[in-house]
Formats: C-alpha cells, sequence, structure tokens
C-alpha cells in the first residue's frame, strides 16, 4: 500500500497568518497522463470529511481561493493564507493512484 | 444539491451481518463511482470499496483488510447504495461514510461491534 506522511502544524495558528501542511507520499502520485493523483480534505469538528483540493492543485467548486495544492511527485503542500475560524480542524491528504486509496493520518488546526 | 444520506448503523455482535444503505439524490446517480468510507473514532478515514458507473459496467473494487467479508453493490432504479458486511470484528467499528466520487459525502451511520 501507498503510505501517505503527514507534517504536523506549529499550533495555535493566528488569526490571519498562513499555514503549510506538509504531506509526503511513499511512491509517486505523478501518473503517465501528466496528473498527480492526490486529495486533501477537511474535517470540520462533529462533520464529514470535505473535498478542497483534487489532482493535486485543482480547487474544488466552492472552495475558497486562500486555499492552494502544490508539490512534486512524492511531496505535497496545502497552503492556507489568511486563516479564519472556519479552517479549524483535521486536513487529510489522500492518494488515489492506486488500489487500496490511502489517507495520512491527518494534521489539526488550531487558531489562536 | 447533491444528498446522500446513510442508514442501517448500530451495534451488532462480533461474527454478525449488517447493511448500510446510501440514498442518493440531487446528481445522476448512473454517471457516477460511488465509495464506501469508514472512520473509527479519532482515526483517519479508511477507504473500503467502490462500485463504478454505469460507462464502467458498475464493477467494483475493494480495499484487502474488507475483500470477501464486504459487498458494494447499487440500485440504480432507486438511487440506493449499498454495503453488505458480513463476519464482522470488533475492529470494524467506526463511522461508515458513503461519498460519490469522493467529492461528496454524506453525514455517515455508526456502526459498532461488540459483545
Amino acid at each position: 500500500d501507498i503510505v501517505m506522511t503527514q507534517g504536523a502544524l506549529p499550533n495555535p495558528v493566528p488569526s490571519g497568518e498562513s499555514a503549510s501542511i506538509t504531506c509526503q507520499s511513499s511512491k509517486s502520485l505523478l501518473y503517465s497522463d501528466g496528473k498527480t493523483y492526490l486529495n486533501w480534505y477537511l474535517q470540520r469538528p462533529g462533520q464529514s470529511p470535505h473535498l478542497l483540493i483534487y489532482w493535486m492543485s485543482a480547487r474544488t467548486s466552492g472552495v475558497s481561493d486562500r486555499f492552494s495544492g502544490s508539490g512534486s511527485g512524492t511531496d505535497f503542500t496545502l497552503r492556507i493564507s489568511r486563516v479564519e475560524a472556519e479552517d479549524v480542524g483535521v486536513y487529510y491528504c489522500q492518494q488515489f493512484l492506486e488500489f487500496p486509496y490511502t489517507f495520512g493520518a491527518g494534521t489539526k488546526l488550531e487558531l489562536k | 444539491e447533491v444528498k446522500l444520506l446513510e442508514s442501517g448503523g448500530g451495534l451488532v455482535q462480533p461474527g454478525g451481518s449488517m447493511r448500510l444503505s446510501c440514498a442518493a439524490s440531487g446528481f445522476t446517480f448512473t454517471d457516477f463511482y460511488m465509495n464506501w468510507i469508514r472512520q473509527p473514532a479519532g482515526k483517519a478515514p479508511e477507504w473500503l470499496g467502490f462500485i463504478r458507473n454505469k460507462a464502467n459496467g458498475y464493477t467494483t473494487e475493494y480495499s484487502p483488510s474488507v475483500k470477501g467479508r464486504f459487498t458494494i453493490s447499487r440500485d440504480n432504479t432507486q438511487n440506493m447504495l449499498y454495503l453488505q458486511m458480513n463476519i464482522l470484528r470488533v475492529e470494524d467499528t467506526a463511522t461508515y461514510y458513503c461519498a460519490r466520487d469522493m467529492d461528496a459525502w454524506g453525514q455517515g451511520a455508526s456502526v459498532t461491534v461488540s459483545s
């Protein structure tokens, strides 16, 4: 299975500051079609996860442009600019290159 | 508006069976892959498998962790997705979500496996 490893945040993050969440995969997620098979999700407290970013850098409809995804084949970053109260929760990266699809352990964002 | 509503969760004894349902609305059901994902309390989600769309013959894929015990099916006339779970273990205790193409998730159904 592809292992997804997420970094921690130096919580709490001051409101209005930026935050970067890292994720590393044990195998390159860049496929021969030129796409990188990586998703990012946010799970707010008491809610189900919802998709923020797909194909490593494409924002889902309705997601704020304060969220941006970047990376290479194995190292990825989700950047949140001007952190707000609604950004609080746990962020997960997930690969969908190979079965079984696998998630990272999650990165918690707390607001100061 | 896309809506996914899981039902059928509850308490079951180890070795027992349970079927979860997911009612879908707000989109053309047959156009989409439908997934099941579970999440133990306080842990990361775990993808269980999916059933493909009409264009791809409604075939299925499973995680090795549940292959042979869990079965995903769909009723395209009723816009329903199902997860049949057999030989349940204590470690199957989790909140179970259905998801359309991973871009829309339901609110989840709680399953507890305990004697």
